[in-house]
């Protein structure tokens, strides 16, 4: 696509419910970054694909975050059993792959935990 | 570690007034990268400028300049005639080379930047 795409762009859901947030990247970008942002934070690294494998996760907060990758294209990022300090922002990234070192943003999910 | 430090939360200038957002990076590697970002209330970040380690000569864009000091780490932006439209969240970020030639941006907490008319 022309830009990375970020789908629901708003999301209420409530405490103890899993969801799925999903990334769909500039095509042919073989690199997928997912980054939180909580409110008056800064970008917080959540994980890290390179094709359909993600060699740094180290980002990701708790087990019942997770993320997975097809076909090297979509991402899903998955929460499990919300809680409300995962009220946040969720953005994903994507580059051309390994040597490039220009990231390009979709516009973010707006993950509320009520 | 890396580590991106800018101390200025929020920062608000009249407009055509000049401005300048501070950054402040910690890195051990000799060869990274710095950026800046914009990120409009729309919500989606905005590439504005990239910089390597090895290249310190700054860069005129318009009203946008940056200023790159190894000496004192820092790569500072500058707004000059600032306008309405420039209020946004401002991010600076730092990339070092990783495993498999990734590189992975570790963002400041970011500068608010507000203009009024």
């Amino acid at each position: 696509g022309a830009g990375v795409s970020q789908s629901p762009s708003n999301k209420v859901t409530e405490k103890g419910k899993d969801v799925e947030l999903r990334c769909d990247p500039i095509s042919g970008h073989t690199a997928l970054y997912w980054y939180r942002q909580s409110l008056g934070q800064g970008l917080e690294f959540l994980i890290y694909f390179q094709g359909n494998s993600a060699p740094d996760k180290s980002g990701l907060p708790s087990d019942r975050f997770s993320a997975e990758r097809t076909g090297g294209s979509v991402s899903t990022l998955t929460i499990q059993r919300t809680q409300q300090e995962d009220s946040a922002v969720y953005l994903c990234a994507s580059s051309k792959g390994p040597g490039s070192t220009e990231a390009f943003f979709g516009q973010g999910t707006r993950l509320t935990v009520v | 570690a890396q580590k991106v430090t800018q101390a200025q939360t929020e920062i608000s200038v009249v407009e055509k007034e000049d401005v300048t957002l501070d950054c402040v990076y910690e890195t051990r590697d000799t060869t990274y990268y710095l950026f800046w970002y914009k990120q409009p209330p729309s919500g989606e970040l905005v590439f504005l400028i990239r910089r390597n380690s090895f290249d310190e000569q700054n860069e005129i864009s318009g009203r946008y300049s940056w200023n790159f000091q190894k000496s004192t780490s820092s790569f500072n932006f500058t707004i000059t005639a600032s306008q309405v439209v420039d209020s946004a969240v401002y991010f600076c970020a730092l990339s070092e080379a990783r495993l498999g030639g990734s590189y992975i941006p570790t963002f400041g907490r970011g500068t608010s930047l507000i203009v009024h008319p």
